[in-house]
C-alpha cells in the first residue's frame, strides 16, 4: 500500500518567491496534518482537516502561510511570500480517526535563501 | 502549547546492550505514539499505545503507557546497527485533538 506521498521533496527558492508543497494523504484516511520541524522548535502541528475541511489552523504561522485540501486525495500548503525562517521540513501525515495513530509522508525539505 | 519531556536527549551505546527512553508530561494524555526517524526521512510509526498501563512489543522494542497516564516508556532490546536515529514521542491530551511531540532522543549504536 502506499503510504503518504509528498512532492517536491526538496525546495530551493529565494525570499519573496511563492512556494508549493503537495500531499496526497493514505487512501480512506479522511484527517489529514500539515506539521513542521525545525531544530529550534521540533515538530509543530501548522493546521489539521476533516473529510477536506480545515478544522484547526491556529498552528499556522502567519498569514503568508495557506493550506487547502480540495479532495481527499490532496492537499497544499502554499506560503507567499516566502521568508528565510520559513526554512524547515514539512510533513504532511494522515490518519483515519482523530487520536489514533498517525501516518508521516517523506517530508519536504524548505531552503529559502 | 503542551511540554513533553523526553530523555534522554542522546545515547550512545555498544551494539548489543539494551536502550531505555522515556517521556513525561504535565498533563494526563489518551494515547501515546512511539516514531523513530531517520535522516532525510519522515518519522515511522513505531508501537501507538491507548490505554493507561498497557504494554505493547514490536519485535525487539516494548512500549508501555504510564498508569498515571502522564507518561510513557519506550525500551529497545539488544541493540543492533540499523536502530540508529531519533525516536520521538507523541501524545494527545484528555483536551484537544492535537498530538504534541516531544524533542527527540538520538540513538548511536556502536558496533
Amino acid at each position: 500500500d502506499a503510504g503518504v506521498i509528498q512532492s517536491p521533496r526538496h525546495e530551493v527558492t529565494e525570499m519573496g518567491q511563492e512556494v508549493t508543497l503537495r500531499c496526497k494523504p493514505i487512501s480512506g484516511h479522511d484527517y489529514l496534518f500539515w506539521y513542521r520541524q525545525t531544530m529550534m522548535r521540533g515538530l509543530e502541528l501548522l493546521i489539521y482537516f476533516n473529510n477536506n475541511v480545515p478544522i484547526d489552523d491556529s498552528g499556522m504561522p502567519e498569514d503568508r502561510f495557506s493550506a487547502k485540501m480540495p479532495n481527499a486525495s490532496f492537499s497544499t500548503l502554499k506560503i507567499q511570500p516566502s521568508e528565510p525562517r520559513d526554512s524547515a521540513v514539512y510533513f504532511c501525515a494522515s490518519t483515519a480517526r482523530l487520536g489514533y495513530e498517525q501516518y508521516f509522508g517523506p517530508g519536504t525539505r524548505l531552503t529559502v535563501t | 502549547g503542551q511540554q513533553l519531556n523526553q530523555s534522554p536527549q542522546s545515547m550512545f551505546i555498544q551494539e548489543g546492550e539494551d536502550v531505555s527512553m522515556n517521556c513525561t508530561s504535565s498533563s494526563i494524555f489518551n494515547t501515546w505514539l512511539w516514531y523513530k526517524q531517520e535522516p532525510g526521512e519522515g518519522p515511522v510509526l513505531l508501537i501507538a499505545l491507548y490505554k493507561a498501563g498497557e504494554l505493547t512489543s514490536n519485535g525487539r522494542l516494548t512500549a508501555q503507557f504510564g498508569i498515571t497516564r502522564k507518561d510513557s516508556f519506550l525500551n529497545i532490546s539488544a541493540s543492533i546497527p540499523s536502530d540508529v536515529g531519533i525516536y520521538f514521542c507523541a501524545g494527545q491530551p484528555n483536551t484537544g485533538n492535537q498530538f504534541y511531540f516531544g524533542t527527540g532522543t538520538s540513538l548511536t549504536v556502536i558496533p
